[in-house]
């Protein structure tokens, strides 16, 4: 069974700061690998996703998240935060089994992100 | 607009009761799912889905059970087995991708409380 392991349970930055926030995963085969955010009040939202091709990986408001295989991470990073950013990040993983199908993601525990003004 | 309706939005149980959480999408996803969020936990899979009259146990299924008698539609019901059943629930739907590689789409949850 995979796991997901995110380092920062809280994390508080200003305006401007430049953001990244950690996330490992273990599992010894192939994953699909996912940031969700949840802002205050609403639903968690899609930020970005690594299948396969350019570990670099574009999502939505800026963010981005670079898939290293070697040390099993998929960390996502911001160049200038903003206060809107504030939210809970969730790092998701599941396994490309063989047969396919749709499981269940394995998510981190969230890392709450504070931007004051 | 498509996407998943959950509700009620607040829920209230007494001991010893079942309650039954609603999911309804329209996005014409074959896959459904229901998670339970705590505080510091992160969200854990209880059930989930891939097509009608089939569904899996997650990590979390005791003192839960689920249907899945309509493409549309993945009710979860809280039984009284379940000690501790106070948490958001949050349920979810995708494609059926081979490989598992299709995005996730949640619900805005429902907020079960003990009285």
């Amino acid at each position: 069974a995979q796991s997901v392991s995110q380092h920062n349970h809280h994390v508080i930055l200003s305006e401007a700061a430049s953001l990244e926030l950690g996330c490992n995963y273990s599992y010894g085969g192939t994953v699909n690998l996912f940031w969700y955010v949840q802002y205050p009040g609403q639903h968690l939202q899609l930020l970005l996703k690594y299948f396969s091709g350019d570990p670099l990986v574009k999502g939505i408001k800026g963010f981005e998240a670079e898939f290293i295989k070697s040390k099993f991470s998929f960390n996502l990073r911001k160049p200038s935060v903003q206060w809107s950013d504030t939210a809970e990040y969730f790092c998701a993983v599941n396994a490309r089994g063989s047969g396919g199908g749709a499981d269940g993601l394995t998510f981190g525990k969230g890392t709450h992100l504070i931007i004051q003004p | 607009d498509g996407g998943i309706t959950q509700s009620p939005k607040y829920l209230f149980r007494k001991e010893g009761q079942n309650v039954t959480l609603s999911c309804e999408q329209n996005l014409n996803h074959d896959a459904m799912y229901w998670y339970r969020q705590d505080p510091g936990q992160g969200l854990r899979l209880i059930y989930y889905s891939q097509i009608v009259n089939d569904f899996q146990k997650g990590d979390i299924a005791e003192g839960y059970s689920v249907s899945r008698e309509k493409k549309e539609s993945f009710p979860l019901t809280v039984t009284s087995a379940q000690k501790n059943p106070t948490a958001f629930y949050l349920c979810a739907s995708s494609i059926w991708g081979i490989g598992s590689n299709q995005p996730q789409h949640f619900g805005d949850g429902t907020r079960l409380s003990i009285l």
